[in-house]
């Protein structure tokens, strides 16, 4: 079946680097991205989005970058902090009819900001 | 953003028996979910709940385990019946305020079945 997933299952990040989580999908026919970050206790926190007809996206200290050709998108954190620590998803959109749509979200990973 | 809330944040629960789970979003949105997450893992979808209707499932889910409601465009409840050790799990509304739109969640209800 068509999935989403996650190169690196967990990444540790020396204060002040710049972070880089993976994630690879598989349907090709996907058009809108989601990475969101989830800290311990608490629900998935949305942080950028990408639509198929962008290729890089910018946030605050953050950026998403999505190569179609290998299906494969990223996400960037500039200077990591402490506060990044979190597990981080990704997730694609796929479209069903009536005009809802669902997630599919890839595995995690789990990233450690070290002081 | 809309703000979501879940209750109970977290139960401990009989084996065989059920829990009803509520999700209340301060505005009236026009898509809900439920996402399950087991420990450790990822999310994934039970179903979207349809105001007005029956919920839609995905696959591995059926209706007479997960029951859903979804009376207006602001509440809606899942249960969890007949409770069994394997759904541990923390359970997940979220809501889309229109398709071109992210998902939002609320912070989950953790049960755990005895």
């Amino acid at each position: 079946g068509e999935s989403v997933g996650l190169h690196l299952p967990t990444l540790s990040v020396q204060e002040g680097d710049n972070s880089i989580i993976n994630c690879a999908y598989s349907n090709s026919a996907s058009d809108y991205f989601i990475w969101y970050k989830q800290e311990s206790g608490k629900g998935p926190q949305f942080i950028i989005d990408i639509r198929s007809n962008m290729d890089k996206r910018q946030g605050q200290r953050v950026t998403v970058l999505l190569n179609k050709t290998v299906k494969h998108l990223s996400l960037q954190i500039a200077a990591t902090q402490p506060g990044d620590s979190a597990v981080y998803f990704c997730a694609e959109r796929r479209v069903s009819g009536a005009g809802s749509y669902q997630l599919t979200f890839g595995k995690g990973t789990k990233l450690s900001v070290i002081p | 953003s809309a703000v979501i809330s879940q209750k109970p944040s977290r139960d401990i629960c009989q084996r065989g028996t059920s829990l009803t789970i509520q999700c209340q979003v301060d505005s009236q949105v026009t898509m809900m979910f439920w996402y399950r997450q087991q420990p450790g893992q990822s999310l994934t979808l039970i179903a979207t709940a349809n105001q007005g209707s029956e919920a839609t499932y995905e696959s591995g889910f059926v209706i007479d385990k997960f029951p859903i409601s979804r009376p207006n465009l602001t509440f809606s409840t899942l249960t969890v019946s007949n409770m069994s050790p394997e759904d541990s799990s923390i359970y997940l509304c979220s809501v889309g305020l229109a398709s071109n739109q992210p998902q939002h969640f609320g912070d989950g209800t953790r049960l755990s079945i005895l």
